[in-house]
C-alpha cells in the first residue's frame, strides 16, 4: 500500500520560480527520501532526511521533516527547465534501513521556460 | 561508485512467453536487492525483496509463481515474468542495498511490453 501521499499531483510554474511539494506518511519512519524521475527513466536520489532532523539543504533543494505531523516538504529554488520531472518521497516500510521503500504517488513538476 | 545496471532496457514479447530481467550491482556487492513495478503515470510499488542465497520475500498481492526471482550471487538478481500477459506490461526497476550505508541504488529500469 502507498504510505506516502504527495501534493500537489501536478505543478506547473515559470522558470526561476520556487517549487514546493509536500509528502505525508502514516507510520513511524527511520528516514524519508526524495527522488526525481525523468519521463520513462530511472530514479535519481536527491536527498535523505533522518527522523531526528528537521531540515536539510543540498544545493537548490531544501527538505523539511515534521515527524509530529508525519509530513515532509521539498522546495526547489530558482527552478530550471531541467527540473521538469516527477518527484517522489519514499520511506522504509518498517522504519528500518534494510527494507524496501514505500513511494508516494508523486508530484509531476513542469517548469515552463 | 554504486552503479546498478539492468538488462534489457526494454523488451517486447508475445503473450504467454517468459521474460527474464537482470539487475546487476557493478561496483559493489549487494546481499539484498529489491524489485519495483511502475505502471504509466503511477508511482513505484515494491514487488519483492531478493536476498542472496535465500528465497525472495514477496509483497502482498504479488504472485511468486508468476514473478520468479533468483539472487544467485552478490551482484546479480534476476526477475522472470512467466507466461506474460498484456497486463504485465510495465516499467520494472530494481535497486541494490548498499551494505554499509543502507542506501538503495536504483537501476535505470526495464520497460516490458507484452503484446
Amino acid at each position: 500500500s502507498q504510505q506516502g501521499e504527495e501534493d500537489p499531483q501536478a505543478l506547473s510554474i515559470q522558470e526561476g520560480e520556487n517549487a514546493t511539494m509536500n509528502c505525508s506518511y502514516k507510520t513511524s519512519i527511520n528516514n524519508l527520501q526524495w527522488y526525481r524521475q525523468n519521463s520513462g527513466r530511472g530514479l535519481v536520489h536527491l536527498i535523505l532526511i533522518r527522523s531526528n532532523e528537521r531540515e536539510k539543504h543540498s544545493g537548490r533543494l531544501r527538505v523539511t521533516l515534521d515527524t509530529s505531523k508525519k509530513s515532509s516538504s521539498l522546495l526547489i529554488t530558482a527552478s530550471r527547465a531541467a527540473d521538469t520531472a516527477s518527484y517522489f518521497c519514499a520511506t522504509h516500510l518498517t522504519g528500518g534501513g534494510a527494507d524496501g521503500l514505500t513511494f508516494g504517488k508523486g508530484t509531476h513538476l513542469i517548469i515552463q521556460p | 561508485g554504486a552503479v546498478v545496471s539492468q538488462h534489457p532496457s526494454w523488451v517486447i514479447c508475445k503473450s504467454g512467453t517468459s521474460v527474464k530481467i537482470e539487475c546487476r550491482s557493478l561496483d559493489f556487492q549487494a546481499t539484498t536487492m529489491f524489485w519495483y513495478r511502475q505502471f504509466p503515470k503511477q508511482s513505484l510499488m515494491l514487488m519483492a525483496t531478493s536476498n542472496e542465497g535465500s528465497k525472495a520475500t514477496y509483497e502482498q498481492g504479488v504472485e511468486k509463481d508468476k514473478f520468479l526471482i533468483n539472487h544467485a550471487s552478490l551482484t546479480l538478481s534476476t526477475l522472470t515474468v512467466t507466461s506474460a500477459h498484456p497486463e504485465d506490461s510495465s516499467f520494472y526497476i530494481c535497486s541494490a542495498l548498499g551494505q554499509e550505508t543502507y542506501e538503495q541504488y536504483f537501476g535505470p529500469g526495464t520497460r516490458l511490453t507484452v503484446t
